[in-house]
């Protein structure tokens, strides 16, 4: 499965939209973006996840570049309650075993 | 609620204690995973279960076994650990084992002490 790059932390303002940017150059074109999430204290939770169409669900908006080099994850409406750890996935669809590989993640705080 | 619940939630235990972690899922899965966070650590993938047959294993040292009796049901049974073995330990589920692109259901995890 292909690497992929986070910032380490970000902030965002509560009420703004979080935008989290995820770099995986060395796609290939049959790995989906996987977007979960760990909020302190709980197990991860998945939010999205695409293969080459942007994706909306009722937590997220997902936006993959036209090259799927990059992608970036949107919560519209920060609230302080999303701050949480935002790990960003790659994974081949026919991964043996469904396997997830988690990196270090983005450090979300949202801020009053 | 994520349909993973995972029990006891804190196990504090001796390095010569035998303790086990047990795992259930209500989301008629068939997959299911046991996974280590340790502090300022990723996630490491232990062990994938599919259809209740144990289909990875990562390299786990053998005081970690695992049983899956059935498709809802995981437990991770320990014995003789380490102190570098404290750790939240996670489950997750997914409907599907090889393949597919059905995302994965973590339970809250267990945070386990060892002294």
């Amino acid at each position: 499965d292909a690497k992929t790059t986070q910032p380490t932390s970000m902030d965002c303002a509560e009420g703004r939209a979080a935008n989290l940017p995820c770099n995986h150059s060395t796609i290939s074109g049959n790995e989906y973006v996987y977007w979960y999430r760990q909020i302190h204290s709980q197990g991860p939770q998945y939010i999205i996840h695409g293969l080459k169409n942007n994706e909306t669900n009722e937590m997220a908006s997902l936006i993959i570049t036209e090259d799927r080099k990059s992608s970036t994850l949107i919560l519209p409406h920060a609230t302080l309650r999303d701050t949480a750890v935002y790990y960003c996935i790659v994974r081949h669809r026919n991964n043996a075993g469904n396997m997830l590989t988690f990196g270090g993640g983005t450090r979300l705080m949202v801020k009053p | 609620e994520t349909g993973v619940t995972q029990t006891p939630r804190h196990l504090v235990m001796g390095m010569t204690n035998k303790k086990s972690l047990k795992c259930e899922q209500h989301l008629g899965h068939n997959a299911m995973y046991w996974y280590k966070q340790s502090a300022k650590k990723p996630l490491e993938l232990m062990f994938v279960y599919n259809f209740k047959e144990q289909t990875e294993n990562n390299s786990v040292p053998s005081r970690f076994s695992p049983e899956c009796p059935n498709s809802s049901h995981l437990f991770l049974h320990l014995h003789t650990l380490q102190p570098e073995d404290s750790a939240l330990y996670l489950c997750a589920s997914s409907p599907r084992g090889a393949g597919g692109n059905q995302p994965q259901h973590f339970g809250d995890g267990t945070r386990l002490s060892i002294l």
